[in-house]
Order: structure tokens, then C-alpha cells, then sequence
């Protein structure tokens, strides 16, 4: 079955630790994005990235960083420097031309201890 | 950017109830999404439209282009249509990339 995969489903993060969520889609999509998600907000795009090797700052970077070494796989990594770390967040994938549909993946839940 | 209203911010409705959920947006646009949001989390792209009207089951989206405003209507509403209903138009300029609204709370009750 093609799909979008997270992992893990809930995270917790200690004080001046880096954590690192992982996304793995196999639709053989060329973009994938990270979303934050704030209890009461819409989600709001982290990173981006369209090619394997590139990848662009969304609205809310600050504190993240992310890695497109693989088509498949777009890991995000919250560092020390995200002050507020505490949300849901979604990674989702789409092809660059032809359908627009995003496809969202099952979401981690992060919580700081 | 795009600037998303969307209303109302939550709505509880008996079931078989006919259900709409309004977004408007500030800026232009080629097309919109409408999600639906699960208690868990996880979101499922229910629609993308450009024009006119699209009908999937007992869900109906609709969108005018000139107004700035869509539309997503739920027939014969059921308690399992209850989720968090969100609009992503695009961002100005960007197709793919969305902006997103802060979602419609449904409640059907049985």
C-alpha cells in the first residue's frame, strides 16, 4: 500500500535535547513539507522541500532543521533553539506537476518533559 | 500571504442535519483544499476545486472564484462526519504551497 509514514507517534524531549521525527513516503512524490500544528491554530509550514539535496524555510523555521538525502524520506529535527517545541506535527508529500493533492502523513505528537 | 477566515469556529448539529462550513481568503487563487482533521490527528484531503462545485458521497464543496469564498456542505450529516473541517487555499503565488485555516469543529450528535 502507497502511504506517508511518521514515527514515532508521541516524542518526548528533555530540556537542551534534539529530537529528530521521521517521514517516509512511498508515492514516489517529488515535494514533501513539515507542518506545525497549535491547539486552536491552522498548521503552519516548517520546511519544504520540492528535490532531494534542496529544501526552502517555510513561515516558521526557526529551531528546525531538516535533510532531503533520500526521494523518500524528510526528516525534521527540533534543536535545543525551538524554545516552544510542544505541538502536533505533520509531515505531508505531493507530486510538483499535475495533481495538487497533499498527502498528510499520521502526525507526531511532541511533548517536552 | 494568504489570509483564511473560516466559519463558524465550531458547530454541533443533530444527526441527518444538512451541515455548511464557509472559508474566505484574501488573496486570488487557482484552486483550494478542503481537509477533514480526525480526533487523532491525522488529515485527509477531501477536495481539491478550482470552480463551480464538486460532490464526493454526501459532501459537496463549493468555491466562486471571484468572490473569494468557498463553501463545504455535508448532506444527511452523521456522528462520524464529526472532525475539524479546514480550508487551505493556496499562498499567493505558490499553487503548492497551502495556507491553512484554523479549522471548523464539527459535532454531530445521534
Amino acid at each position: 500500500d502507497g502511504g506517508i509514514t511518521q514515527s514515532p507517534k508521541y516524542l518526548f524531549r528533555k530540556e537542551g535535547q534534539n529530537v529528530t521525527l521521521s517521514c517516509e513516503q512511498n508515492l514516489n512524490h517529488d515535494a514533501m513539507y513539515w507542518y506545525r500544528q497549535d491547539p486552536g491554530q491552522g498548521l503552519r509550514l516548517i520546511y519544504y522541500s520540492q528535490i532531494v539535496n534542496d529544501f526552502q524555510k517555510g513561515d516558521i523555521a526557526e529551531g528546525y532543521s531538516v535533510s532531503r538525502e533520500k526521494k523518500e524520506s524528510f526528516p525534521l529535527t527540533v534543536t535545543s533553539a525551538q524554545k516552544n517545541p510542544t505541538a502536533f506535527y505533520l509531515c505531508a508529500s505531493s507530486f510538483l506537476f499535475g495533481e495538487e493533492t497533499q498527502y498528510f502523513g499520521p502526525g507526531t505528537r511532541l511533548l517536552v518533559l | 500571504k494568504n489570509e483564511v477566515e473560516q466559519s463558524p469556529q465550531n458547530l454541533t448539529a443533530q444527526e441527518g442535519e444538512f451541515i455548511t462550513i464557509n472559508c474566505s481568503y484574501s488573496v486570488g487563487i487557482s484552486a483550494l483544499h478542503w481537509l477533514q482533521q480526525h480526533p487523532g490527528g491525522g488529515i485527509v484531503s477531501l477536495f481539491m476545486l478550482s470552480s463551480g462545485k464538486k460532490k464526493h458521497g454526501r459532501l459537496i464543496a463549493t468555491i466562486n472564484i471571484q468572490e473569494k469564498h468557498s463553501s463545504l456542505h455535508i448532506t444527511a450529516s452523521h456522528p462520524r462526519d464529526s472532525a475539524v473541517y479546514i480550508c487551505a487555499p493556496p499562498i499567493s503565488g505558490s499553487a503548492r504551497q497551502l495556507t491553512f485555516g484554523s479549522g471548523t469543529q464539527l459535532t454531530v450528535l445521534p
